[in-house]
């Protein structure tokens, strides 16, 4: 089974900087990997596929780079609606989801 | 647009089954795979399963095989989600979600179905 890890556990910035989360697998998920957004009592939302595309819909300030064990999801300037959890998921080997990371206002 | 709608939520006895309906709508229901995702209360995101609802097959988490099963019904474009021996720890928020057309993530996703275990 891959493990995701993701990293920080929690990020807190101010509106208008930069976003920068990791996510690491236990063992090469080429760049099959995925990223979502979950905001309170709501589902998740896909925001990157196979580790650089983004979904349709998905504005342009959210970007996912990585290949192998390394991901990174960079949100160029934060935006208040921007503020959730944040999920990677991969499926080079069944799926897995890491644990997130909660991106909270400063 | 792409709709599932789930079914409602339920409350079961340690050791009882329960199974959980998506029923699929503005796609073609047999052209994408659908995906069962778990979220316990204050939890992360639990990936269960995947059915291909054009012939049937399925794969499932490791931690679930035995437990889980997922079927469809393709005369009502429905797939269902069967847990049994039910613990106080599979208490969470059954979601189906259906893959994207063009990227083969899941995109699109039902409203939760609450499952509470308790005796």
């Amino acid at each position: 089974e891959i493990v995701l890890t993701q990293s920080p556990a929690t990020l807190s910035l101010f509106p208008g900087e930069r976003a920068t989360l990791s996510c690491r697998a236990s063992q090469s998920v080429s760049s099959y990997l995925g990223w979502y957004q979950q905001k309170p009592g709501q589902a998740p939302r896909l925001l990157i596929y196979d580790a650089s595309n983004r979904a349709t819909g998905i504005p342009a300030r959210f970007s996912g780079s990585g290949s192998g064990t390394d991901f990174t999801l960079t949100i160029s300037s934060l935006e208040p609606e921007d503020f959730a959890v944040y999920y990677c998921q991969q499926r080079s080997n069944w799926y897995s989801f890491g644990q997130g990371t909660k991106l909270e206002i400063k | 647009q792409v709709q599932l709608v789930q079914s409602g939520a339920e409350v079961k006895k340690p050791g009882a089954s329960v199974k959980v309906s998506c029923k699929a709508s503005g796609y073609t229901f047999t052209s994408y795979n659908v995906h069962w995702v778990r979220q316990a209360p204050g939890q992360g995101l639990e990936w269960m399963g995947v059915i291909n609802p054009s012939d049937g097959s399925t794969s499932y988490a490791q931690k679930f095989q035995g437990r889980v099963t997922l079927t469809r019904d393709t005369s009502t474009s429905t797939v269902y989600m069967e847990l049994s021996s039910l613990r106080s720890e599979d208490t969470a928020v059954y979601s189906c979600a259906v893959e994207g057309y063009s990227s083969g993530w899941p995109a699109y996703w039902g409203q939760g179905t609450l499952v509470t275990v308790s005796s």
